[in-house]
């Protein structure tokens, strides 16, 4: 198993640019979660898939961020046009059927961010 | 609402001592988990122990153990026996079965081995 799986580990980027952060999760799961980690809010719930259906984005900062899950194996963050205040660590969780399987999430290495 | 505090944002404790994080929380949910995640300096999550609110035994992983406190809701970690690899952030969390499926935590607590 090789675990969540984010692309790219670091990405520095200049202000204004378009930011793409990719994810795969672990193949049978059937929920995704985009998390943001930094030193002033903690670790924040963006937005969750079930079933590559978008269910929750009440966390989603503001309409520069997006997020798809066009099939169950991948799933994408955009940031578009990135800010400074978007410098954060961008994790990428998966969970496999919660009736059947209990309510651990298993995250991804992370994509630590860094806006110019 | 839900939500986790971690009162402690610091702690240290010397190798092969025992030391006790403190986690409190809050719902209104009487069917949920609680976990505790490590974040080494690596920064990949990492679970390492889970409780089942409906189960009154407390949780044990080899040398972790939590105190789970229902009608307090309090969920304490205990690591016994420790080792300079458990140098980390420690994260309480908070999922709840019903509603939203957001798993909640706290801000953390930066645990330091002292050799």
């Amino acid at each position: 198993d090789a675990g969540v799986i984010q692309s790219p580990r670091h990405e520095v980027t200049e202000m204004g640019q378009e930011v793409t952060l990719r994810c795969k999760p672990i193949s049978g799961h059937n929920s995704l979660f985009w998390y943001r980690q930094t030193m002033m809010r903690g670790l924040e719930l963006l937005i969750y898939f079930n079933n590559n259906v978008p269910i929750d984005d009440s966390g989603m900062p503001e309409d520069r961020f997006s997020a798809k899950m066009p099939n169950a194996s991948f799933s994408t963050l955009k940031i578009q046009p990135s800010e400074p205040r978007d410098s954060a660590v961008y994790f990428c969780a998966s969970r496999p059927n919660r009736v059947l399987k209990g309510n651990e999430q298993f995250f991804g290495p992370g994509t630590r961010l860094t806006v110019l | 609402a839900q939500t986790v505090t971690q009162s402690q944002p610091e702690m240290s404790v010397q190798e092969a001592e025992t030391v006790t994080l403190s986690c409190t929380y809050d719902t209104s949910e009487s069917d949920y988990y609680l976990f505790w995640y490590k974040q080494p300096p690596s920064r990949q999550m990492i679970l390492v122990i889970r409780q089942e609110a409906y189960k009154q035994q407390n949780a044990t992983e080899n040398r972790f153990s939590v105190n789970f406190q229902k009608a307090a809701k309090s969920f304490s970690l205990k690591i016994s026996d420790s080792q300079l690899g458990d140098a980390a952030m420690y994260f309480c969390a908070l999922f709840s079965n019903f509603g939203n499926e957001k798993l909640t935590f706290g801000t953390g607590t930066r645990l330091t081995i002292i050799p």
